[in-house]
């Protein structure tokens, strides 16, 4: 099955609500990805972290990263419409340029 | 320049058709790959070039044939295409890291929708 499985699988919230995305894969890893992709579109980075981090934010966004559990969570606080989005993580092998992506979870952020 | 831009945005084929796609970036980044994506589902690793060289190849039907001509061009060859490829084919490119590992942001590009007949 997959490296990465996010749940929940998709999410509805109001606008100003925070949004938790959850993520968890099997393998040792380099580092966590989190990408955002709009309908039918490419992906846009969001924030990588390293396998030695814990914690890191950018703006809105926090990451954590757990590796005991194998697990990570992206938090989104203040949500915005223009957040609605379907939002992946993708973990990057020990070994080499293999990135595999989590099932993803589709948010959307109701004005 | 931050981009990768992929052409054609849409592609319609027939299986008997050869048609390419092209993707480039002007990153220096060494690293680049192709992904496919199904409708509400994840990318999913076809191929990784690292230096020009074919890194890795995902069990790829050959009807697939990927070709890196230099360090800011990806094409990826079809030919004899069956319905079930019908997808958003997905360029990336990153700095490859030091151990010839992925280290870093992987840059997308809008991708091709491709529609096989």
């Amino acid at each position: 099955s997959q490296q990465g499985e996010e749940d929940p699988q998709a999410l509805s919230i109001q606008e100003g609500e925070n949004a938790t995305m959850n993520c968890s894969y099997k393998t040792s890893i380099n580092n966590l990805q989190w990408y955002r992709q709009n309908s039918g579109r490419g992906l846009v980075h969001l924030i990588l972290i390293r396998s030695n981090e814990r914690e890191k934010h950018s703006g809105r966004l926090r990451v954590t990263l757990d590796t005991s559990k194998k697990s990570s969570s992206l938090l989104i606080t203040a949500s915005r419409a223009a957040d609605t989005a379907s939002y992946f993580c993708a973990t990057g092998g020990t070994g080499g340029f293999k990135t595999i992506f989590g099932a993803g979870t589709r948010l959307f952020v109701k004005a | 320049d931050t981009e990768v831009t992929q052409t054609p945005k849409h592609l319609v084929m027939g299986m008997t058709n050869k048609k390419s796609l092209k993707c480039e970036q002007h990153m220096g980044h060494r690293a680049m790959y192709w992904y496919k994506q199904k409708a509400k589902k994840p990318p999913e690793l076809m191929f990784v070039y690292s230096y020009e060289k074919l890194s890795i190849n995902e069990s790829v039907p050959s009807r697939f044939s990927p070709e890196c001509p230099n360090s800011s061009l990806l094409n990826l060859h079809l030919h004899a295409l069956q319905p079930e490829d019908s997808a958003l084919y997905l360029c990336a490119s990153s700095h490859p890291g030091l151990a010839g590992a992925n280290l870093d942001e992987q840059f997308f590009g809008p991708g091709t929708r491709l529609t096989v007949l």
